[in-house]
């Protein structure tokens, strides 16, 4: 049993280039979401998925889209990278949108934007 | 405007001292919960407290949610190195279903 995984781990890139962040969960969880972590800023929802083929978005949406084609993976993809996106990723997921429900985070993506 | 606030936002002391942190809002949640971060690694949920006035503990933790429903605080008795870590306090507030965190207390123990 895995947990949540999340690949890469740590990735640099260019001003205007694109990626695709891969988060994998083995829980049959229905909740997905991604959130993104600066210094002194805590976490800041990007994205979330509420099932299978749903997206919404979240506090910090702009710059970023997801899919979540399959229940157990949801991507997160920036189509033209800034600098402002330099940060580190966490995917989690939760079996229910209950505020008492666990949320399992991955351990992080590593994101350098020059 | 942040939800939730955390204080204090660092905290270095020395193995064995007692700490409290705290985390507040205007509003009120229908529970709230607390998070260890380690350097590293993703959060991992320590306690949820869901009834106004609730106590919980855990080992050296004891962790309250105010009569209100509006603060919590985590306090840590003889603190050690393995404490070292950011404590995150997450909560809803407003029927969203989508949890709201705070900035974080980033807590340093000495041996």
């Amino acid at each position: 049993n895995a947990g949540v995984t999340q690949t890469p781990k740590f990735r640099v890139l260019k001003t205007g280039q694109s990626m695709t962040l891969l988060c994998a969960q083995d829980m049959n969880h229905e909740y997905m979401y991604w959130y993104r972590q600066d210094p002194g800023m805590g976490l800041r929802l990007i994205h979330y998925s509420v099932g299978e083929g749903t997206t919404a978005k979240g506090e910090v949406p702009d710059g970023y889209n997801v899919s979540r084609l399959k229940k157990q993976n949801f991507l997160l993809g920036l189509e033209s990278a800034a600098p402002s996106q330099t940060s580190v990723y966490f995917c989690a997921s939760s079996y229910s949108p209950l505020t008492s429900d666990e949320q399992f985070f991955g351990p992080g993506t590593r994101l350098t934007v020059l | 405007t942040q939800l939730l606030e955390q204080s204090p936002q660092f905290l270095s002391i020395q193995e064995g001292e007692n700490l409290t942190v705290y985390c507040n809002s205007s509003s009120v949640f229908s529970s709230l919960q607390w998070y260890r971060q380690e350097p590293g690694e993703g959060p991992v949920l320590l306690v949820t407290v869901v009834t106004g006035g609730e106590v919980k503990k855990l080992k050296r933790l004891t962790f309250q949610f105010g009569d209100a429903r509006k603060d919590s605080s985590l306090h840590i008795t003889a603190a050690q190195p393995g404490d070292t870590g950011l404590y995150l306090c997450a909560g809803e507030s407003g029927g969203s279903y989508i949890p709201t965190f705070g900035r974080g207390t980033s807590l340093i123990v000495h041996p």
